[in-house]
């Protein structure tokens, strides 16, 4: 079974923190995704790497960067916190650049601001 | 723009009754479509996934979509509910180009009541 584990399951930051959600696969996938999830928003895609250092903005980039350093670890970096990226945070991966790809996602970072 | 568009935020439906959640979206392309489910507290896990085979696709947990392109629909189905089908769902849609893009509906949180 392919696993995603997020570092984190609750984390609590303080404005102007800076804040590293990180991520690991386990199945060699190709491509990794950072994804915020909000109540009646739904999924929206923050970034996506589809090899070791190469990444895409997605929809939302805005206040975040990500690092790939490796294949299996995908990391969210929030430079400087703010209240307004209080949310979940969701890691996926698959496997190719097809679109018919499964994403299999982690369990998710549920990120407090204060 | 690509969109998939989801009716309805939240679905109430009796233990044993119908479950319907609709499901829309827009493409000019060939699409590849995805139901994922989230339990409580968890990541999203893949309920099933059409990839231009079968119109009529199953899925985990007696659960079924139908792709109808006249009508650029992929509804999820299943005959009868149980208590532990709560969770919410999603819809999503390959975002098409070269990458495993996802654009995901904004969710449908299904209620069972006893």
């Amino acid at each position: 079974d392919v696993k995603v584990t997020q570092s984190s399951r609750y984390l609590v930051k303080r404005t102007g923190e800076k804040v590293f959600l990180e991520c690991v696969q386990d199945m060699d996938h190709e491509n990794m995704f950072w994804y915020r999830q909000d109540p009646g928003l739904g999924l929206r895609l923050i970034y996506f790497s589809y090899d070791v250092k190469m990444k895409e903005k997605g929809d939302i980039p805005e206040g975040y960067s990500v690092s790939r350093e490796k294949k299996e670890r995908f990391s969210l970096i929030l430079e400087s916190a703010s209240t307004n990226q209080t949310s979940m945070y969701l890691c996926a991966s698959s496997w190719g650049t097809r679109g018919r790809d499964t994403q299999y996602f982690g369990p998710g970072t549920r990120l407090t601001v204060l | 723009a690509q969109s998939v568009t989801q009716l309805g935020s939240h679905v109430s439906v009796s233990e044993g009754a119908l479950v319907l959640l609709r499901c829309n979206y827009s493409s000019s392309v060939p699409p590849y479509l995805f139901w994922y489910v989230q339990y409580p507290n968890q990541g999203l896990q893949l309920l099933l996934k059409y990839t231009s085979a079968a119109t009529l696709v199953k899925g985990i947990n007696g659960f079924e979509a139908e792709f109808k392109k006249s009508e650029t629909s992929f509804h999820l189905t299943k005959p009868s509910a149980h208590m532990s089908d709560a969770a919410e769902y999603f819809c999503a849609h390959h975002g098409g180009g070269a990458t495993n893009k996802l654009i995901f509906g904004t969710g449908t949180l299904l209620a069972v009541q006893p």
